[in-house]
């Protein structure tokens, strides 16, 4: 069974910084790309970021593109979203989300979230 | 960027009535169109994904349809657990983006 398991949430403040770690089990990990998709509070889901499953080629979307980092571990079977000079906009729950087949780029399996708060 | 727009915003429907949700695109996606389904306090599930096909362990009541820029996510008689909101995905293009979501909900 798949797993997927987002730890590092919490409160920071504007300017802030966090990582997110998402810990998978169930799969092989190092043969799938992953990504961070996230949903403001009330509000619908937007992609952040993406990791093909060899960890070279990442994507970004614009909003977080300088900001954010996303990396993996494939021997820790992890990946992680360093998030840097953040801001209330990026007030959300972060899901890591396991991408269809090794490049498919639509999510079959995503985690139960991890709370960012953005607040002074 | 790829604009993905759901309509209705709201569906409202009893149960055994058929839901028919629509996304459209703002260019072409040719079939790299995926629906979930999210309901409340839980993480979005996939349900179809390259416009028709079903992921696993989607009942078959839930079928995909369409090409290009306008597709359909038609539930044949919607059961209790189906009232949840909808969002379509698509993946041509970078960023990837997802449609605003229709809510089904319980007449």
């Amino acid at each position: 069974e798949v797993q997927l398991l987002e730890s590092g949430g919490g409160l920071v403040q504007p300017g802030g910084s966090l990582k997110l770690s998402c810990a998978a089990s169930g799969f092989s990990f190092d043969m799938h790309a992953m990504a961070w998709v996230r949903q403001a509070p009330g509000k619908g889901l937007q992609w952040v970021s993406a990791i093909h499953a060899g960890g070279a080629i990442t994507y970004y979307a614009d909003s977080v593109q300088g900001r954010f980092a996303i990396s993996r571990d494939n021997s820790e079977n992890t990946f992680y979203l360093q998030m840097n000079n953040l801001r209330a906009e990026d007030t959300a729950l972060y899901y890591c989300a396991k991408v269809l087949g090794t490049s498919n780029w639509v999510f079959d399996s995503w985690g139960q979230g991890a709370l960012v708060t953005v607040s002074s | 960027e790829i604009v993905l727009s759901q309509s209705p915003a709201t569906l409202s429907l009893s149960p055994g009535e058929r839901a028919t949700l629509s996304c459209r695109a703002s260019h072409s996606v040719r079939s790299h169109l995926a629906w979930y389904q999210q309901k409340p306090g839980q993480a979005p599930r996939l349900l179809i994904h390259d416009a028709s096909n079903r992921a696993t362990g989607v009942p078959a009541r839930f079928s995909g349809s369409g090409s290009g820029t306008d597709f359909t996510l038609t539930i044949s008689s919607l059961e209790p657990e189906d009232f949840a909101v909808y969002y379509c995905q698509q993946r041509t293009d970078w960023p990837l983006t997802f449609g605003g979501g229709t809510k089904v909900e319980i007449k």
